[in-house]
C-alpha cells in the first residue's frame, strides 16, 4: 500500500539552528513527493516537491531530496527563523489520483 | 487568481444534526478533494470529485457524502453528527493532469460538535 511516515513532534529549535524533519514512504511505482506547510489558522501550502529519484526540491531556504534507495524525502533548512514556526506535512501521490499525507510535525522556533 | 474558498470558516452543531460545507476551487480546477484534519489522526482523505463524479473515496462511514456541481464547486455533507466529527475540514483543488498534480488547499472549515 501507500503511506507516509514522519518523525514525531513537536520540534522546538532556537533561531538560526539547523532543521531536519524526517519523512519515509511506502509506495507502488514512482510517486511524486511533496512537503506542505500549515501556518496557524490556515490551510496547507505547498512548500516544495520532487517528481523523480534524485530530484531536489527547494523553496524559501528549505530543501528535500527524493531518495529512492532509502525511500526518504527528509526536509532540511540550514538556519530557521521564528516565522518558520508551523506544522509540516510530507505527502506523496503515486498516480496523480490520490494523495497520502503524513501526520504532520509541529515546529516551534524560539528567538 | 482567487484561491480555494471554503465556507463557512467556523461552525458549531449539536449531536444528531447534519451539516453542509462548501468549497469553491481555483478557476479551471476540475478536481476537488476533501480531508478531515484532527490532532490525533492528521489529514485523512474523505473523497475526490472530478467532473461531477466521485473518483476516489476514503475509509469513512456513509454519513459523510459529497457532490460536485457543473461549475466544479463542491459540497460535503455530514449527517447525524457525532462528537468525534469535530475537526478541521479541508478542501483542495487541482488540475488532474500529468505534471500538474499539485493540490491547492483552502483555509478550512472548523466544525465543532457539542
Amino acid at each position: 500500500g501507500n503511506s507516509v511516515t514522519q518523525m514525531e513532534g513537536p520540534v522546538t529549535l532556537s533561531e538560526e539552528a539547523f532543521l531536519t524533519i524526517n519523512c519515509t514512504y511506502t509506495a507502488t511505482g514512482y510517486p511524486s513527493l511533496f512537503w506542505y506547510v500549515q501556518y496557524p489558522g490556515e490551510g496547507l501550502q505547498l512548500l516544495l516537491k520532487a517528481t523523480k529519484a534524485d530530484d531536489k526540491g527547494s523553496n524559501k531556504g528549505f530543501e528535500a531530496t527524493y531518495r529512492k534507495e532509502t525511500t526518504s524525502f527528509h526536509l532540511e533548512k540550514g538556519s530557521v527563523q521564528v516565522s518558520d514556526s508551523a506544522v509540516y506535512f510530507c505527502a506523496l501521490t503515486p498516480s496523480s489520483n490520490q494523495f497520502y499525507f503524513g501526520t504532520g510535525t509541529s515546529l516551534t522556533v524560539i528567538p | 487568481k482567487a484561491g480555494v474558498t471554503q465556507t463557512p470558516r467556523y461552525l458549531i452543531k449539536t449531536r444528531g444534526q447534519q451539516v453542509t460545507l462548501s468549497c469553491s476551487p481555483i478557476s479551471g480546477h476540475r478536481s476537488v478533494s476533501w480531508y478531515q484534519q484532527t490532532p490525533g489522526q492528521g489529514l485523512q482523505f474523505l473523497f475526490e470529485y472530478f467532473s461531477e463524479t466521485q473518483r476516489n473515496k476514503g475509509n469513512f462511514p456513509g454519513r459523510f457524502s459529497g457532490r460536485q456541481f457543473s461549475n466544479s464547486r463542491s459540497e460535503m455533507n455530514v449527517s447525524t453528527l457525532e462528537l468525534g466529527d469535530s475537526a478541521l475540514y479541508l478542501c483542495a483543488s487541482r488540475i488532474p493532469e500529468a505534471g500538474k498534480n499539485i493540490q491547492y488547499f483552502g483555509a478550512g472549515t472548523r466544525l465543532s460538535v457539542l
